[in-house]
């Protein structure tokens, strides 16, 4: 099955400075590759997404890369700020997208 | 429009009680999962089920089971708690043949002692 790394587990920044955090997947049938921002006490949701298709992806402060050839991919946060403090989890699927395979999660502290 | 709802949002128990967890669904979504949540582990599917009639097993479910009562509402059952039980469990739903994204429930915190 799909096994899906993610680092750093931990990650502190000071506001305004840019946050990256990488994972590596090992199924190279994955096609659909999800990121989920968890805040504390609610259920993670989807922040932004990249399909195999694609190299890389923007929405405002938020980017997602694609390395199909080494099969990882990064999500990189720019200007980041205090509410961007949170756990990111990076996900991985294939197929119809039925089951989808999470990294263990990298808990992000903006300091102001 | 609720999203998706869990009950209860806490819940302790003695080793070998048991318990059913509920989640449903407003969106009308055909697919929907349950994860269990554990320090270090990230999230883990349990069970699942594609559309209604229809279930799967994840990667851990033993020890659980699973009911599609209609296309809203999706349960789980822990027959006889055990400590290893102990998580935090979130219900998703997925619309299939169009976007891939899951939506998430706020998720119900079981201690299992």
């Amino acid at each position: 099955g799909e096994n899906v790394e993610q680092h750093p587990s931990t990650l502190s920044v000071q506001e305004g400075d840019s946050a990256v955090i990488k994972c590596t997947y090992s199924d190279s049938a994955s096609n659909y590759f999800p990121w989920y921002k968890q805040e504390l006490g609610k259920g993670p949701q989807l922040i932004i997404d990249i399909r195999s298709n694609v190299g890389e992806k923007k929405d405002q402060r938020i980017a997602v890369t694609l390395n199909k050839t080494a099969k990882h991919f990064s999500l990189h946060i720019t200007e980041t700020q205090p509410e961007d403090s949170a756990v990111y989890f990076c996900a991985a699927s294939s197929g119809g997208y039925q089951k989808v395979t999470f990294g263990t999660g990298t808990k992000l502290q903006v300091i102001p | 429009n609720a999203g998706v709802t869990q009950t209860p949002k806490f819940q302790v128990l003695k080793t070998g009680q048991s318990m059913t967890l509920q989640c449903a669904q407003d969106m009308n979504h055909n697919s929907m999962y349950w994860y269990r949540q554990d320090p270090g582990m990230g999230l883990r599917l349990i069970y699942y089920s594609a559309s209604e009639g229809t279930t799967d097993k994840g990667e851990v479910p033993n020890g659980y089971n699973v009911s599609r009562l209609n296309k809203r509402e999706f349960s789980l059952r822990l027959e006889s708690a055990a400590p290893s039980q102990t998580s935090v469990y979130f219900c998703a739903s997925r619309q299939t043949g169009g976007s891939s994204t899951q939506y998430f429930g706020p998720g119900t915190r079981l201690t299992v002692l």
